[in-house]
């Protein structure tokens, strides 16, 4: 069974750098035709999908957060990581990390982290 | 702005049946996936694909699509099916880009 985990600070000062980092277990990161996701929710509202990376490294991002967005990957630890630079209060959000698939049904999440609240605020 | 749209809220009677539409020009192209969330908790994918469920999902969640719109049907709701419902599919940019629908609350009377 696969499990995801996000970790990082739960409070970020405005103008800094956000930095979240979401664990895999029970399964490597680089088996399968997989990707790795990052989604964030505001507190009362919708999701908003923020980017995803393959193991391979290519990257998309949301375009509204495309300037201050970078995904990474870190096979050998089996991690991926999420930076968004620049944050404001509007960035405060639940963020989510998800494995992905994409194959003939499109594009879907099958598991996700349990989620992580990053407050913006001084 | 989301590219998908979804009602707010529906309800439904225990028992009955109900159904949640996602409106977008990118589903007349390309698949919806669905997810339910709870209070507190992660997104769960219930639908995925033409009509798929994952393991575990109850056989009363049923994907379907015409056209601009995506729907998402529950036969013989239970009370544990009240939720928030996503759907998500691609933009419309024709990039590989995704973007999720509005939401839609469904409250079990």
């Amino acid at each position: 069974q696969v499990q995801l985990q996000e970790s990082g600070p739960g409070l970020v000062k405005p103008s800094q750098t956000l930095s979240l980092t979401c664990t895999v277990s029970g399964g490597s990161i680089s088996s399968g035709s997989y990707y790795w996701s990052w989604i964030r929710q505001p507190a009362g509202k919708g999701l908003e999908w923020i980017g995803r990376i393959y193991t391979s490294g290519s990257t998309n991002y949301n375009p509204s957060l495309k300037s201050r967005v970078t995904i990474s990957v870190d096979t050998s630890k089996n991690q991926f990581s999420l930076k968004l630079s620049s944050v404001t209060a509007a960035d405060t959000a639940v963020y989510y990390c998800a494995r992905g698939v994409y194959d003939s049904s499109g594009y879907y999440s099958d598991y996700w982290g349990q989620g992580t609240l990053v407050t913006v605020s001084s | 702005s989301s590219e998908l749209t979804q009602d707010p809220a529906v309800s439904v009677a225990l028992g009955q049946t109900v159904r949640i539409t996602c409106q977008g020009d990118s589903l007349r192209s390309y698949y919806a996936s669905w997810y339910q969330q709870k209070p507190g908790q992660a997104p769960v994918l219930v639908i995925y694909g033409k009509n798929n469920r994952p393991s575990g999902i109850p056989d009363r969640f049923s994907g379907s699509s015409s056209g601009n719109t995506a729907s998402l049907t529950i036969t013989g709701a239970q009370a544990e099916d009240e939720a928030d419902y996503y759907c998500n599919s691609r933009d419309s940019s024709g990039n590989h880009l995704e973007v999720f629908g509005t939401g839609t609350k469904v409250t079990v009377l």
